[in-house]
């Protein structure tokens, strides 16, 4: 099984400033990674695939990046509305399909 | 636009078997494969398993044994049983799109279901 691993568990951020969320693979998953953000109540909502590509209708201010085992998840110009929990979620090797712990994004 | 919406009991007793459905709309339930995946109260996102409106399906291998999933092409829906639940499988239950093999979109909102005594 591949265990994704995310850092920080949280992170404080100003709105308007710049957010870095971390992943990481126990072993390679070439670019097999998605990222997801995940609001109170809410399902979780597709951003990025492939590592690097954007979702349809998620805003440029998400971008991702990284292959093989590190990953970054970076959220140029934090909005009001950008604050919740980020998972990312490997799927190059299966079953089964693993997500990491996820990273809150709160207001610093 | 898919839509998807989970159904079922929210509350078991611990032994009993949880049975969820999932309706699927606007997408035929045969272009696609189909997911289920669980969030514990205030935790991550854990996989259940994926169903093809053929019949095919995989699952969590920590999970497999107690696992059945079937699809209903007739009402657009698939469903999932989980046998012997224990207090631990309390959780917000979310389907979802399973997209070529890779990530997961769009999802249902989700539903809770509590095993408890």
């Amino acid at each position: 099984e591949i265990v994704m691993t995310q850092s920080p568990a949280t992170l404080s951020v100003s709105p308007g400033e710049r957010a870095t969320l971390s992943c990481r693979a126990s072993q390679s998953i070439s670019n097999s990674l998605a990222w997801y953000q995940q609001k109170p109540g809410q399902a979780p909502r597709l951003l990025i695939y492939g590592a690097s590509t954007r979702a349809t209708g998620i805003p440029a201010r998400f971008s991702g990046s990284g292959s093989g085992t590190e990953f970054t998840l970076t959220i140029s110009s934090l909005q009001s509305e950008d604050f919740a929990v980020y998972y990312c979620q490997q799927y190059n090797n299966w079953p089964p399909l693993t997500f990491g712990g996820g990273t809150k994004v709160e207001i610093k | 636009q898919v839509q998807l919406q989970e159904s079922g009991p929210g509350l078991l007793k611990p032994s009993e078997t949880l049975s969820l459905s999932c309706t699927v709309s606007g997408d035929s339930i045969s272009s696609f494969y189909w997911s289920w995946i669980r969030q514990p109260p205030g935790k991550g996102l854990e996989w259940i398993g994926y169903i093809h409106y053929s019949g095919s399906t995989n699952s969590n291998p920590s999970l497999r044994s107690r696992v059945t999933m079937s699809v209903d092409t007739s009402k657009n829906q698939f469903s999932l049983r989980l046998s012997s639940v224990t207090a631990a499988d309390t959780a917000v239950y979310f389907c979802a799109r399973w997209v070529l093999y890779n990530w997961f979109d769009p999802w249902g909102q989700g539903t809770l279901v509590t095993v408890s005594s």
